[in-house]
């Protein structure tokens, strides 16, 4: 078992949908949890990080953890054609963990 | 965040030729950098940590002989991929540490192709 599975996709939505996108780990000591957003042959961005369980928003952006459940999603409202990117859940204990990343597309 | 820059962003080499790839940290100092690989459709994985005035420290499975870091300056880094091979192709990413946080800035990346 992988320490962080993530749905490889690709999702494809509509502009101006809501976006959930999620991870689950399995390693418990995990303190940290971040979103990126790679963009097709670019470095990741870093879009949210947080390492308390609950909510954090930041504009669009709103990140989720849940420790109980070892899960963490990320959702974007009203997106946009230039949110299509893929992201990435990671997680951080010595070092970062990665999921493998979900493909987004979001049509006009 | 960090600005951290790569250079080259894209390199070309035949087979036993040795490549290096540059990391800075344009916008403050940073004691460790990291290097990572991504292949396609694949996700990043952590090959080591660079750390200013001593040794970097490898991932399991990662030839240290192979692959060359340097951490000359508390703003560069420097990844040396020595006598490639085609299988070393692949997206070479470095970051830089968050003051005072948990997070990693990333570079734009390097992708190397070995014919």
């Amino acid at each position: 078992q992988k320490e962080v599975e993530q749905d490889p996709g690709p999702l494809s939505v509509p502009e101006g949908a809501i976006v959930s996108l999620n991870c689950t780990y399995s390693n418990s000591a995990f303190q940290y949890f971040m979103w990126y957003r790679q963009y097709s042959r670019k470095g990741p961005e870093l879009l949210m990080y947080t390492y308390s369980s609950g909510n954090k928003e930041d504009g669009r952006f709103t990140a989720q953890v849940d420790k109980s459940s070892k899960y963490i999603s990320l959702f974007i409202r009203d997106s946009q054609p230039s949110d299509s990117a893929t992201y990435l859940c990671a997680m951080m204990v010595d070092k970062l963990i990665f999921g493998t990343g979900t493909r987004l597309q979001v049509f006009p | 965040g960090a600005v951290v820059s790569q250079h080259p962003s894209r390199v070309i080499c035949k087979s036993g030729t040795s490549v290096k790839i540059e990391c800075r940290s344009l916008d403050f100092q940073a004691t460790t950098m990291f290097w990572y690989r991504q292949f396609p459709k694949q996700s990043l994985m952590l090959m080591a940590t660079s750390n200013e005035g001593s040794k970097a420290t490898y991932e399991q499975g990662v030839e240290k002989d192979k692959f060359l870091i340097n951490h000359a300056s508390l703003t560069l880094s420097t990844l040396t991929v020595t006598s490639a091979h085609p299988e070393d192709s692949s997206f070479y990413i470095c970051s830089v540490e968050g003051q005072g946080t948990e997070t990693q800035y990333f570079g734009p990346g390097t992708r190397l192709l070995v014919l």
